[in-house]
């Protein structure tokens, strides 16, 4: 089945700071990607959709400024936290989905905890 | 937006069967998907229905009624490794394409 990698799997880093996190599909082409996040206990909340080559659309009350998500090929997009906060340290998950034949479900990436000190 | 209920918590044998129900109420309705998510993990799919009726696959079963907004995932002969949050996804389509909603999960834990 097709795979979708996530790196770095766990980041700690002082506030202030920014992380980036990439989403690579290794198999196929992915047109889009999707970016949740999930705190404890919690289900998976959609942050924003990216297209290939295109803005990325975010979720209302989701701070674009803050989550910057770039999607510049057809099998990486990347999502930067920048100026990390405390209230920031969650469980940061990308998913893609491909082409036709790939519409029927989506492909997640193993995830990354982000905890900020 | 859509509404997606679904139980927090259930508890089961191992051996037993399990339902877990899910109704939901959108607009532009494109499929309806199950995930398995173990703690500390990403969600590993389970099912996708996009018609009226019941999708099987090994021990795991979907059914979706659109009209009523609702599915269940039928778990059988249950196994401790089952033992996982359950959640359900709602796609919806236009110019949302693609997009998934997912409800908050539901905590299975089976038991000896």
């Amino acid at each position: 089945g097709a795979v979708v990698s996530q790196h770095p799997s766990r980041v700690i880093c002082k506030s202030g700071t920014s992380v980036k996190i990439e989403c690579r599909s290794l198999d196929f082409q992915a047109t889009t990607m999707f970016w949740y996040r999930q705190f404890p206990k919690q289900s998976l909340m959609l942050m924003a959709t990216s297209n290939e080559g295109s803005k990325a659309t975010y979720e209302q009350g989701v701070e674009k400024d803050k989550f910057l998500i770039n999607h510049a090929s057809l099998t990486l997009s990347t999502l930067t936290v920048t100026s990390a906060h405390p209230e920031d340290s969650s469980f940061y998950i990308c998913s893609a989905r491909g082409r036709t034949g790939f519409n029927e479900k989506l492909f997640f990436g193993s995830g990354t905890q982000l905890s900020v000190l | 937006g859509q509404n997606i209920d679904q139980p927090t918590e259930m508890t089961a044998t191992e051996g037993a069967i399990v339902q877990i129900n899910c109704t939901y109420q959108t607009s532009g309705f494109n499929g309806l998907f199950w995930y398995q998510q173990h703690a500390g993990e990403a969600p590993t799919f389970l099912s996708y229905n996009v018609l009226d009726g019941l999708e099987e696959k090994g021990r795991f079963s979907s059914f979706l009624s659109r009209s009523k907004g609702y599915s269940y995932l039928l778990l059988k002969e249950l196994q401790m490794k089952d033992s996982a949050s359950y959640l359900c996804a709602v796609r919806v389509g236009g110019t949302n394409a693609g997009k998934s909603t997912f409800g908050d999960g539901t905590t299975l834990t089976v038991k000896p």
